[in-house]
């Protein structure tokens, strides 16, 4: 049962362009979520998160949004670049902390020039 | 400050053999969760300790099992190693604070052949 769903596998976005990454979830006792950035042969690096109080976090070239009735969140990139090329998973917390995350499989984003 | 290492970074092991995997957390970082990561599931919890103790545990056969020392650093096995435990092991930390975020490791690449 995934509880965790990246729907897309792939996006390819032109250089310049607005990212957008899409995240559902099942379980309403999830209250945390992050975005984590992977590029191959190295460990996922911290992007951005946002707690179920807000709706919004921004930092930088990165939004997430959290609709909580649609138990649905997004990562906006703008402008997006090249060195965003990568693998974006989202994950979810129910306990407070981000010790025992759940994973969605990953969306690759491609940002061609 | 130094981030998560994890010794050794890839390992080739056979069918039935044991193997012994190694993280080292960030300084101050008491919480180490252990993930598999595999092109089919995407990352998956195996564990989490905290202050030597066993506190969180995914869904994973008894043959996964790990510790964690008095400083921090965390071992996890996997005895009797079957041909869909190769898979790229990802160990992260993190202080154990509300809303704080996991730091990961760039993870041990296990073939099992």
């Amino acid at each position: 049962d995934q509880q965790v769903k990246q729907n897309s596998p792939s996006l390819s976005v032109q250089e310049g362009r607005i990212s957008i990454l899409n995240c559902d979830y099942t379980n309403s006792m999830f209250d945390y979520f992050l975005w984590y950035k992977k590029y191959p042969a190295e460990g996922p690096t911290f992007l951005i998160s946002i707690s179920s109080i807000k709706d919004k976090n921004e930092d930088g070239r990165f939004t997430v949004f959290l609709n909580k009735s649609a138990k649905h969140l997004s990562l906006h990139i703008v402008p997006s670049q090249p060195g965003d090329s990568a693998v974006y998973f989202c994950a979810a917390s129910g306990d407070g902390t981000a010790s025992k995350l759940t994973f969605g499989t990953g969306t690759r984003l491609q940002v061609t020039l | 400050k130094a981030g998560v290492t994890q010794t050794p970074r890839y390992l080739i092991k056979t069918r039935g053999q044991q193997v012994t995997l190694s993280c080292s957390p960030i300084s101050g970082h008491r919480s180490v969760s252990w993930y598999q990561q595999t092109p089919g599931q995407g990352l998956q919890f195996l564990f989490e300790y905290f202050s030597e103790t066993q506190r969180n545990k995914g869904n994973f056969p008894g043959r996964f099992s790990g510790r964690q020392f008095s400083n921090s650093r965390s071992e996890m096995n996997v005895s009797t190693l079957e041909l869909g435990d190769s898979a790229l092991y990802l160990c992260a930390s993190s202080r154990d604070r509300a809303r704080e975020t996991q730091y990961f490791g760039p993870g041990t690449r296990l073939t099992v052949l």
